[in-house]
């Protein structure tokens, strides 16, 4: 079965340090990955996507980039956080052409202080 | 470009009862995927159901159901028996089947649901 795992579970820092979250999924191959971020009491907001190895698309242009070095890695990085960075993160995949729904991981909450 | 409106911030239900959750949305599109999902307080996103446009039936998982009316855009959630663990958020979400954006979810904003004992 599948399993889609991200770290840290929970982060704190402060502004102007760079940040690098991580998710990995296992037990599928070329999956299609997405980073949301999830604000206080709000929806979530696509960041960004991928559907293979070095390709990235940006939903929603800011201080956060994302990069996948390898098939089933997904990582969001920045190089300095802003406080309005806070948020709860998460990892999503989808097996790709043919199913649409998406399988979450358990997130990564971010305060930047 | 498709946006999904839930209208109900939050809502309440007996444990046992019924509850049904709303959701409407916009698209030009004719062929796409609605969903469900659950986001209890540990904020992980769980996928409770999921509907295809092109099919009539609607869609049931267990307690879970959906009325889905393709003509009036209508997509709501019905929970029977409800549990003191369906207590959650749940979002509403749209996919559409083609385009640049590969499965993309379009999100509501959330019902938050809360279950008396």
């Amino acid at each position: 079965s599948q399993t889609i795992h991200q770290w840290p579970a929970t982060l704190v820092q402060p502004v102007g340090s760079p940040l690098s979250l991580e998710c990995t999924v296992e037990g599928t191959s070329n999956p299609n990955l997405y980073w949301y971020r999830q604000a206080a009491g709000r929806g979530l907001q696509l960041l960004f996507y991928s559907v293979g190895i070095g390709q990235i698309s940006s939903e929603v242009p800011q201080n956060l980039s994302a990069s996948r070095p390898q098939d089933r890695q997904f990582i969001l990085s920045s190089k300095k956080l802003l406080l309005s960075d806070s948020g709860f993160y998460l990892c999503a995949w989808c097996p790709g052409t043919g199913i649409y729904e998406q399988y979450f991981g358990p997130g990564t909450r971010l305060t930047v202080t | 470009a498709q946006t999904v409106t839930q209208s109900q911030p939050e809502m309440s239900v007996q444990e046992a009862e019924t509850v049904t959750l709303s959701c409407t949305y916009d698209t030009s599109e004719s062929d796409y995927y609605l969903f469900w999902y659950k986001q209890p307080p540990s904020r992980q996103m769980i996928l409770v159901i999921r509907q295809e446009a092109y099919k009539q039936q609607n869609a049931t998982e267990n307690r879970f159901s959906v009325n889905f009316q393709k003509a009036a855009k209508s997509f709501s959630l019905k929970i029977s028996d409800s549990q003191l663990g369906d207590a959650a958020m749940y979002f509403c979400a749209y996919s559409q089947t083609y385009g640049g954006s590969q499965g993309n979810l379009i999100f509501g904003k959330g019902t938050k649901l809360s279950v008396k004992p």
